[in-house]
């Protein structure tokens, strides 16, 4: 079974702090993403990655960076984390190859209080 | 930029009733188009895709035809179960010209026994 795993279901983070969240993919897929999840405005794509080292921004990156060091680890940081960024986050994975279906983890429910 | 309308929800159903689910798109290139599906709890898993215009995607009794001239991809099943009630999301994507996937907003349905 392909696995797309997020370190944390929950987390609860303070304002101004440094957030980092963690996905690990075991399908040797080249694409990675991050999405926020929001009732009413669906999933927003914050950053993908095609490749190590290689990331494009989505629609809302603004507060968000990522890190692809390795082709199974992406990592999405919050630099200072605000109140307007409590959301469920969703990582993803596929191939890059046309009609290639994504796999997603089970999110992250971050508080930022 | 590419974006996905889908209708809003929430689309409330008697078992054995007919679903239709609109989604239409806009797209510079030649996308993919994809629903996703989120049961209560869990992550989005792949319900069902198409990859060139009048191709029909089906999975679990859930069929979606590409219609190119309409920019269409509208999500069909002839007798839900309640067993469906899940948030439905219409996505699309073109890995070729550098547009990850992209989501609409999601349309929940409930359907009631």
């Amino acid at each position: 079974d392909v696995k797309v795993t997020q370190s944390s279901r929950y987390l609860v983070k303070r304002t101004g702090e440094k957030v980092f969240l963690e996905c690990v993919q075991d399908m040797d897929h080249e694409n990675m993403f991050w999405y926020r999840q929001d009732p009413g405005l669906g999933l927003r794509l914050i950053y993908f990655s095609y490749d190590v080292k290689m990331k494009e921004k989505g629609d809302i990156p603004e507060g968000y960076s990522v890190s692809r060091e390795k082709k199974e680890r992406f990592s999405l940081i919050l630099e200072s984390a605000s109140t307007n960024q409590t959301s469920m986050y969703l990582c993803a994975s596929s191939f890059i190859s046309r009609g290639a279906e994504a796999f997603f983890g089970q999110g992250t429910r971050l508080t930022v209080v | 930029g590419d974006s996905v309308t889908q209708m809003e929800g929430p689309v409330t159903l008697s078992e054995e009733a007919f679903l239709t689910i609109n989604c239409t798109y806009t797209a510079t290139g030649y996308p993919s188009l994809f629903w996703y599906v989120q049961y209560p709890g869990e992550g989005l898993q792949l319900l069902l895709k198409a990859t060139k215009a009048d191709d029909k995607g089906s999975n679990k009794g859930f069929e979606a035809t590409y219609r190119k001239e309409t920019t269409s991809f509208h999500l069909e099943k002839g007798s839900v179960q309640v067993s469906d009630s899940a948030v439905y999301f219409c996505a699309l994507s073109d890995l070729e010209a550098g547009t990850a996937l992209i989501f609409g907003k999601g349309t929940t349905l409930s359907v009631s026994s």
